[in-house]
């Protein structure tokens, strides 16, 4: 069974980096197909695309926020981090991470975690 | 980067009606499509992937239809625990979302 579950700060300070840990269970990042995605979504609103890496630790992030992105993989310990670099209010979201099968779905995901930016 | 609208952004309907929700890709996206729903609270749950085919334990209320540009989430007979969010997303380059629908009680 696949299961996820995203920590961190629940409060950063705007131009504040925040550092995001997924931590996994049910499936190997060293397999080939597998991936870790990051998503987000801001109180009320839509769900918003962050970055994605992929078992050969290729990385994609979106092109909005792909200057703020970074996306890396800890395989021993199945974990992948996200850092998103000067934050700012309208960067307060629930922050949510989900695998990404070999067809690219995202069919598991964690339970999300609710960052706020303010001073 | 490819853009999806999905409309409409918010439904009124009644237990029992029949719900269609409209997804459109800003390119073709072949049939790369799934939609979530998701509760006030918690984490989207994948209902539909390809554009067609139902995800495991997903009620038979639910399908989906569409390939290229335009695809469609339809509940045949929309029950009281249908009452939520739904977000059509495309996974053929990188991962986009919709701006989601809210499906509310009439």
């Amino acid at each position: 069974q696949i299961t996820l579950k995203e920590s961190g700060p629940t409060l950063v300070k705007p131009t504040q980096t925040l550092t995001l840990t997924c931590s996994f269970s049910g499936f190997s990042l060293s397999s080939n197909g597998e991936g870790v995605g990051w998503i987000r979504q801001p109180p009320g609103k839509a769900l918003e695309w962050l970055a994605l890496i992929y078992w050969d630790d290729d990385k994609r992030y979106s092109p909005s926020l792909n200057n703020r992105l970074t996306i890396t993989k800890d395989t021993s310990k199945n974990q992948v981090v996200l850092t998103m670099a000067n934050m700012d209010p309208v960067d307060t979201a629930t922050y949510y991470c989900a695998h990404r099968d070999a067809n690219n779905r995202g069919d598991y995901w964690g339970q999300g975690t609710l960052v706020t930016v303010s001073s | 980067d490819i853009q999806m609208t999905q409309s409409p952004s918010t439904l009124s309907a009644s237990v029992g009606d029949r719900v269609t929700i409209t997804c459109r890709a800003s390119q073709s996206i072949s049939s790369w499509l799934a939609w979530y729903q998701q509760k006030p609270g918690k984490a989207p749950k994948l209902l539909i992937y390809l554009a067609s085919s139902l995800e495991s334990g997903v009620p038979s209320r639910f399908s989906g239809s569409g390939s290229g540009t335009e695809f469609t989430l339809t509940i045949s007979s929309l029950q009281p625990d249908d009452f939520a969010s739904y977000y059509c997303q495309q996974y053929y380059s990188r991962w986009t979302f919709g701006q989601g629908t809210k499906v509310e009680i009439k």
